[in-house]
């Protein structure tokens, strides 16, 4: 029972590399998300997708792309690592409108 | 747009007594709210929901909160604080229709002293 599952746990970057962090889901859920954890800041939303096919937008957007590979992954790409980029990032998965999301472990990302 | 606000960074309370971590939410219309826990290292796992109806609604792990319209506030409570609660509390918050798309707060980190 995986639930949302994310590779890798962690990495190290070098400014201005490329890296797509991964997410899967088992559930059957049809949105997924992904938000950055900046320490006492929260979680911030920087891209989601309502379902299969969709992507948009979220608060914190920029420096980043995402994919909706088919309803099971949602991968997240940094295309040049900036420090700033430095963060905890977490996949999210949710059935319907109105459910609640399951977070995964995160990823922890360093960009030195 | 919508906001929330937990006013309490940290808080430390003693193995046994009560708790309460506040919440506070804007947004013009009945949100959908959540909370949700952080232990160390891991993703965040739910607490608790309030979609509509009963104000008072129970979460797993002992813990409640209550919806008050008036106060525009969520808080979350436990009667008795044991040592494994400690952790960090997120309130959250979507919009009516949708949850998808969550505002969260900056967090609680709650310290549990023996």
């Amino acid at each position: 029972n995986a639930g949302v599952t994310q590779t890798p746990k962690f990495q190290v970057l070098k400014t201005g590399q490329s890296m797509t962090l991964q997410c899967a889901q088992d559930m059957n859920h049809n949105s997924m998300y992904w938000y950055r954890q900046d320490p006492g800041m929260g979680l911030r939303l920087i891209y989601y997708s309502a379902s299969e096919g969709t992507t948009d937008k979220g608060e914190v957007p920029n420096g980043y792309n995402v994919s909706r590979l088919n309803k099971r992954e949602f991968s997240l790409r940094l295309e040049s690592a900036a420090p700033s980029q430095t963060s905890v990032y977490f996949c999210a998965s949710s059935g319907y409108s109105n459910q609640p999301q399951h977070f995964g472990d995160g990823t922890r990302l360093s960009i030195l | 747009a919508q906001s929330v606000t937990q006013p309490d960074i940290h808080i430390t309370v003693s193995e046994g007594a009560s708790l309460e971590l506040r919440c506070n939410y804007s947004y013009g219309a009945t949100p959908y709210l959540f909370w949700y826990v952080q232990s160390p290292g891991q993703g965040l796992q739910l607490l608790l929901k309030y979609f509509s109806g009963d104000t008072l609604v129970q979460g797993i792990k002992g813990f409640e909160a209550e919806f008050k319209r008036s106060q525009s506030s969520f808080n979350l409570r436990k009667p008795s604080v044991h040592w494994s609660d400690a952790a960090e509390y997120f309130c959250a918050v979507g919009l009516t229709g949708t949850a998808s798309k969550l505002t969260f707060g900056t967090g609680t980190r709650l310290q549990v002293t023996l």
